[in-house]
């Protein structure tokens, strides 16, 4: 079966720490990655995707993920934290169906990052 | 553009009662996703329809669950004798069918389910 595992269920930092939240697969097939974000009160925000071409895939608010096929892995990244950045990040995968992928993703557990001032 | 709209944003009801979730996708979207997300895990996904067809129920709990996306209307997720398992935030998700965005599920802010 499908799965997504998300390494870490909280992570804490201080402001301007480097990021790297971990993300790995199962998935028979190609896949679409995806990482959202939650922040307190608010609703799931796509943070970044990558469906093919450059594993290095760059998204909104500095954030950054790469795609190693051979790990299965899609961590993601951000070189200086700040506290606006304190929420909950959920890893996402569906299978990539000659170019579209209109199924259900499969999500992490998710990761609260909480970062101090 | 309006996003994906849900209501209402907290629901509570007792144990057998049923329990109605709505869901409008962003506007020119006809695709749309239901998950559910229990506390302390992520989302779990239930149900995937476009208009006036399910297309992939295969996280549907077998009994009480359903749902339906009409030609005209929101898409409503239907619990019936709620239990307080049942319990959760209940988060609808919209796609459209072509564009620079066909691949990308837009998420609402989510339904909190509380079963007393």
């Amino acid at each position: 079966a499908q799965s997504v595992s998300q390494h870490n269920h909280h992570v804490i930092l201080s402001e301007a720490a480097s990021l790297e939240l971990g993300c790995n697969y199962s998935y028979g097939g190609t896949v679409n990655l995806f990482w959202y974000v939650q922040y307190p009160g608010q609703h799931l925000q796509l943070l970044l995707k990558y469906f093919s071409g450059d594993p290095l895939v760059k998204g909104i608010k500095g954030f950054e993920a790469e795609f190693i096929k051979s790990k299965f892995s899609f961590n993601l990244r951000k070189p200086s934290v700040q506290w606006s950045d304190t929420a909950e990040y959920f890893c996402a995968v569906n299978l990539n169906a000659g170019g579209t992928s209109y199924g259900k993703l499969t999500f992490g557990q998710g990761t609260i990052l909480t970062v101090h001032p | 553009n309006a996003g994906v709209m849900q209501n209402p944003r907290h629901l509570v009801r007792r144990r057998g009662q049923e329990a109605r979730l709505r869901c409008s996708p962003m506007k020119g979207h006809s695709h749309v996703y239901w998950y559910r997300q229990l506390p302390e895990e992520g989302l779990k996904f239930m149900v995937y329809l476009q208009k006036e067809n399910i297309i992939d129920e295969s996280g549907m709990p077998k009994e009480r669950f359903s749902a339906e996306f009409p030609k005209e209307g929101p898409s409503i997720l239907r619990i019936q004798q709620v239990v307080r398992g049942d319990s959760a935030a209940y988060f609808c998700a919209s796609s459209p069918t072509t564009g620079m965005h066909h691949n990308e599920q837009f998420f609402g802010p989510g339904t909190r389910l509380t079963v007393l």
